[in-house]
């Protein structure tokens, strides 16, 4: 299965601090998607990275991904309380055309 | 508009009502997602449609029946169904599916489902 395993489950830091998540996956993949989860509401796309890449920056979000360990990172910055959700990761297989999502790293950002 | 929206939000049935949950999305979208979420869990696909037709079923049960009436509109009919199947029912879309194809997909905010 391509479905990613994000590490932590949970994280609680001080506002202004960097949040960092990870994400390791089993199969060959095409792209790896970040998304966010607000409490019980839809997700939101953050941010996609291809295979060939290894780094993309999108406001004060950082992804990394090294294919080599099947592996990635979130690492949002300056972090704010509006940033309080659960972050999922989701590899795209280049083999189908599934999106299996992680089992969600919940952040919670303290005031 | 890069919105998908979901009606209704709350739905609360029994378990002998017939219903339907509705999707839509105006961005010329051509696949269509239904995933279904359960407390503290990530979401589980449940259907694909690519260009209107059922592409991926991920072995859902017949109480649950998808429909693609046109290229903006997805349905999920819903009958006989049990309890546990009380969840966030998520539509999403995005530009295709394939080789090539990036699939940022786009969710609607999403059913409250109750199955009493």
């Amino acid at each position: 299965s391509q479905q990613g395993e994000e590490d932590p489950q949970a994280l609680s830091i001080q506002e202004g601090e960097n949040a960092t998540m990870n994400c390791s996956y089993k199969t060959s993949i095409n792209n790896l998607q970040w998304y966010r989860q607000n409490s019980g509401r839809g997700l939101v796309h953050l941010i996609l990275i291809r295979s060939n890449e290894r780094e993309k920056h999108s406001g004060r979000l950082r992804v990394t991904l090294d294919t080599s360990k099947k592996s990635s990172s979130l690492l949002i910055t300056a972090s704010r309380a509006a940033d309080t959700a659960s972050y999922f990761c989701a590899p795209r297989s280049n083999r189908d055309d599934k999106i299996i999502f992680g089992k969600g790293t919940r952040l919670h950002i303290l005031p | 508009d890069t919105e998908v929206t979901q009606t209704p939000k709350h739905l609360v049935m029994g378990m002998t009502n017939k219903k339907s949950l509705k999707c839509e999305q105006h961005m010329g979208h051509r696949a269509m997602y239904w995933y279904k979420q359960k407390a503290k869990k990530p979401p589980e696909l449940m259907f694909v449609y690519s260009y209107e037709k059922l592409s991926i079923n991920e072995s859902v049960p017949s109480r649950f029946s998808p429909e693609c009436p046109n290229s903006s509109l997805l349905n999920l009919h819903l009958h006989a169904l049990q309890p546990e199947d009380s969840a966030l029912y998520l539509c999403a879309s995005s530009q295709g599916i394939g080789a090539g194809v990036y699939n940022e997909q786009f969710f609607g905010p999403g059913t409250r489902l109750t199955v009493l």
